[in-house]
């Protein structure tokens, strides 16, 4: 069972357009949730986290929003551009256990130019 | 600084063999946690090593094991191998910070294959 859902494997966007990854979680316990970019033949690298004392962070063209009753979260990439293609994956973790982190099953975003 | 290191970057491996991945932390972080990464599931939480002792661990079986050494270092075996568990293993790290909610640092992970 999926304590993190990315509900769309793939997602194309035009450059310049925003991209909205969406992410939904089942875990209520869930306080902190984080987004990571993977490069094919690299590790994940982190982008932009969120604490659900919050309901939206923002890091220059990166926002996370986060609706914690509907138990959803997204990521806005404004404006998109081509290097912004990646596997993008949300992940989270709850207060008791902070270094167990699941992750989501990834969405693969094309900006094409 | 020097980021996470993992070796072997690619490894082939029969089945029923068993294997040892390595991975060095970045210097100063305590945590190292192992993912396994297969198309269509994403990363697969495995286990999680802070100053030697095993503190998470994921739904994996006991053929999964893993250790760390006083250096932070951590090793991740597989025993018994199957073809299902050809995938890429990840290894990150992350500095301790008391109560936690920290990013973690990923190598490139080790990509291997069971035939």
């Amino acid at each position: 069972d999926q304590q993190v859902k990315q509900n769309s494997p793939s997602l194309s966007v035009q450059e310049g357009r925003i991209s909205i990854l969406n992410c939904d979680y089942t875990n209520s316990m869930f306080d902190y949730f984080l987004w990571y970019k993977k490069y094919p033949a690299e590790g994940p690298t982190f982008l932009i986290s969120i604490s659900s004392i919050k309901d939206k962070n923002e890091d220059g063209r990166f926002t996370v929003f986060l609706n914690k009753s509907a138990k959803h979260l997204s990521l806005h990439i404004v404006p998109s551009q081509p290097g912004d293609s990646a596997v993008y994956f949300c992940a989270a973790s709850e207060k008791t256990s902070y270094d167990k982190v699941i992750f989501g099953p990834g969405t693969s975003l094309s900006v094409i130019p | 600084k020097a980021g996470v290191t993992q070796t072997p970057r690619y490894l082939i491996k029969t089945r029923g063999q068993q294997v040892t991945l390595s991975c060095s932390p970045i210097s100063g972080h305590r945590s190292v946690s192992w993912y396994q990464q297969t198309p269509g599931q994403g990363l697969q939480f495995l286990f999680e090593y802070f100053s030697e002792t095993q503190r998470n661990k994921g739904n994996f079986p006991g053929r999964f094991s893993g250790r760390q050494f006083s250096n932070s270092r951590s090793e991740m075996n597989v025993s018994t191998l199957e073809l299902g568990d050809s995938a890429l293993y990840l290894c990150a790290s992350s500095p301790y910070l008391p109560g936690g909610n920290t990013e973690a640092f990923f190598g490139q992970g080790t990509r291997l294959t069971v035939v």
